[in-house]
């Protein structure tokens, strides 16, 4: 089985455009999260979404947002780039109905705002 | 609100050495998970551990859970250049949604 994928995997973008991050979790699983990780730290969670709807949202502004299609598969939205949205942007998949939540992650996209 | 600190930050290792990693929570875990990262890639999921005294082993790698469920270790025997990466730790954030919180990881260099 394929693990979870996301596209695209390197993207440039300048101060205060728009940017889509897309993700497919595994096959199976419902529950999608994203987590940013700015270089020399830890990911931070931004979403989590199950069964299309949110689940959890963590400290970050109005400007990003996500969705989750019925296919399971999930979009990150960022508008309004700043310098500092600069990082790898990680995508999880898990299946909380089995009653374990292991998250399963993604390669990343790596998301340069110059 | 939670937060795991990890130590050391960094670790060069002469191949064939043992070496550990500690992650260390402010609050009583509840799910705690070791993860691998290449530099600059996805995370790859080594381990998870929920119950106090928990060991489980994977290949080389070790991890433990203590009783009072505030600290885990990850315990490398004989290294290998393959291990070379960075380790995060990471533990439940809500039980409501399906959210870790992370260390800022160990840095891990093999030194042939």
């Amino acid at each position: 089985d394929a693990g979870v994928t996301q596209s695209p995997t390197h993207l440039i973008k300048t101060r205060g455009q728009h940017v889509t991050l897309r993700c497919s979790p595994i096959s199976g699983h419902k529950s999608v999260s994203w987590y940013q990780q700015v270089l020399g730290q830890g990911p931070q969670f931004i979403f989590q979404y199950y069964e299309k709807e949110e689940r959890g949202r963590g400290n970050f502004p109005d400007r990003f947002s996500a969705r989750q299609f019925p296919n399971y598969s999930s979009e990150l939205n960022v508008n309004a780039l700043l310098l500092g949205d600069s990082a790898l942007y990680l995508c999880a998949s898990s299946r909380p109905d089995r009653g374990t939540d292991t998250q399963y992650f993604g390669p990343g996209t790596r998301l340069t705002v110059l | 609100s939670q937060e795991l600190e990890q130590s050391p930050q960094s670790l060069i290792v002469q191949e064939g050495k043992n070496l550990t990693i500690n992650c260390t929570s402010s609050k009583t875990l509840y799910g705690l998970y070791w993860y691998k990262q290449k530099y600059g890639e996805g995370l790859i999921f080594l381990m998870m551990l929920q119950k106090g005294g928990e060991e489980k082993s994977h290949e080389k790698i070790t991890a433990k859970l203590d009783e009072k469920k505030q600290q885990s270790s990850l315990h490398i025997t004989a290294s290998q250049p393959s291990h070379a990466g960075i380790y995060l730790c990471g533990a439940d954030g809500d039980s409501s949604a399906s959210k870790i919180i992370f260390g800022s990881g160990t840095r891990l260099s093999i030194r042939p």
